[in-house]
C-alpha cells in the first residue's frame, strides 16, 4: 500500500515571496502519478499539477514547480511570487499508473494536507 | 458546464437516521468515488466504482453503502449514522483512460454533521 505524508501541518509566507511545500510517498511501484491539490476556503478541490515519475524533468505551471526526486521519494511543491488568493490548504497525493487497457484502477492516496496562509 | 454534483451540500442529522448523499456527473466518466475529509488526516477513499454496477471498497467503507445503476449518479448511503461519520465529503469522477493519471473532477463537498 502507498502512504503519503506532508509533515508541515502549516506554513506562511508573505506576499509576492517563495514558498515550498513537502511531501514524501512511500510505494514499492515504478510507476506512477503524483499530484498537487489546492482546497481554497470555498472547499473546492483544484488541480495544481502533476508529474509523472517516469520523467524525469519536473512539472511547471506558470508560479507553480515541483521537484521531483524519485529515489528519495519526495515531491515538494514551489511556489513563487505568492499572492493572497493562493491562501489555501494543499493537499499531495499519488496515483499508481494502470494498465494500457485502462481496466486498472488507480487509487488516489492523499497525504494529511498543509495549511498554507500568504500574508500581505 | 462539465462538473459534478452533490446534494445536500450541508446536512445536520440525528445518529440512526438513514441518509443519503447524492452525486452526478455529466462528463460520462465511467469512475467515480467517494471521499471523507477530517482534520490531520487528509481525504480518505470511501468506496468507488469503475462502470455500472461495479463498485469495490476503498479505505475506510464502514457504515457506508453506495450503488451505481447509471453512470452518472453514484449515491453515499448511511443506513444507520454514528458521530464519528460527521466529517466532510466529496465525491469525484474521472474517465477510463489508457495507464490512468487523469485529474479527479471533485463535486463541491457536503458537511455532514451527525448529532
Amino acid at each position: 500500500a502507498q502512504t503519503v505524508t506532508q509533515s508541515q501541518p502549516e506554513m506562511s509566507v508573505q506576499e509576492a515571496e517563495t514558498v515550498t511545500l513537502s511531501c514524501t510517498y512511500d510505494t514499492s511501484e515504478n510507476n506512477y502519478y503524483l499530484f498537487w491539490y489546492k482546497q481554497p476556503p470555498s472547499r473546492q478541490m483544484i488541480l495544481v499539477i502533476r508529474q509523472e515519475a517516469y520523467k524525469q524533468q519536473n512539472a511547471t505551471e506558470n508560479r507553480f514547480s515541483v521537484n521531483f526526486q524519485k529515489a528519495a521519494k519526495s515531491f515538494s511543491l514551489k511556489i513563487s511570487d505568492s499572492q493572497l488568493g493562493d491562501t489555501a490548504m494543499y493537499f499531495c497525493a499519488f496515483m499508481k499508473r494502470g494498465n494500457a487497457g485502462g481496466t486498472s484502477y488507480g487509487k488516489l492516496t492523499f497525504g494529511q494536507g498543509t495549511i498554507l496562509t500568504v500574508h500581505p | 458546464e462539465a462538473q459534478v454534483t452533490q446534494n445536500p451540500r450541508y446536512l445536520i442529522t440525528v445518529t440512526g437516521k438513514k441518509l443519503t448523499v447524492t452525486c452526478s456527473q455529466n462528463m460520462n466518466h465511467e469512475y467515480m468515488s467517494w471521499y471523507r475529509q477530517d482534520p490531520g488526516l487528509g481525504l480518505r477513499q470511501i468506496y468507488y466504482s469503475m462502470n455500472v454496477e461495479v463498485t469495490d471498497k476503498g479505505d475506510v467503507p464502514e457504515g457506508y453503502k453506495v450503488s451505481r445503476k447509471e453512470k452518472r449518479n453514484f449515491p453515499l448511503i448511511l443506513e444507520s449514522p454514528s458521530p464519528n461519520q460527521t466529517s466532510l465529503y466529496f465525491c469525484a469522477s474521472r474517465p477510463k483512460t489508457s495507464f490512468s493519471g487523469t485529474k479527479e473532477y471533485f463535486g463541491p463537498g457536503t458537511r455532514l454533521t451527525v448529532l
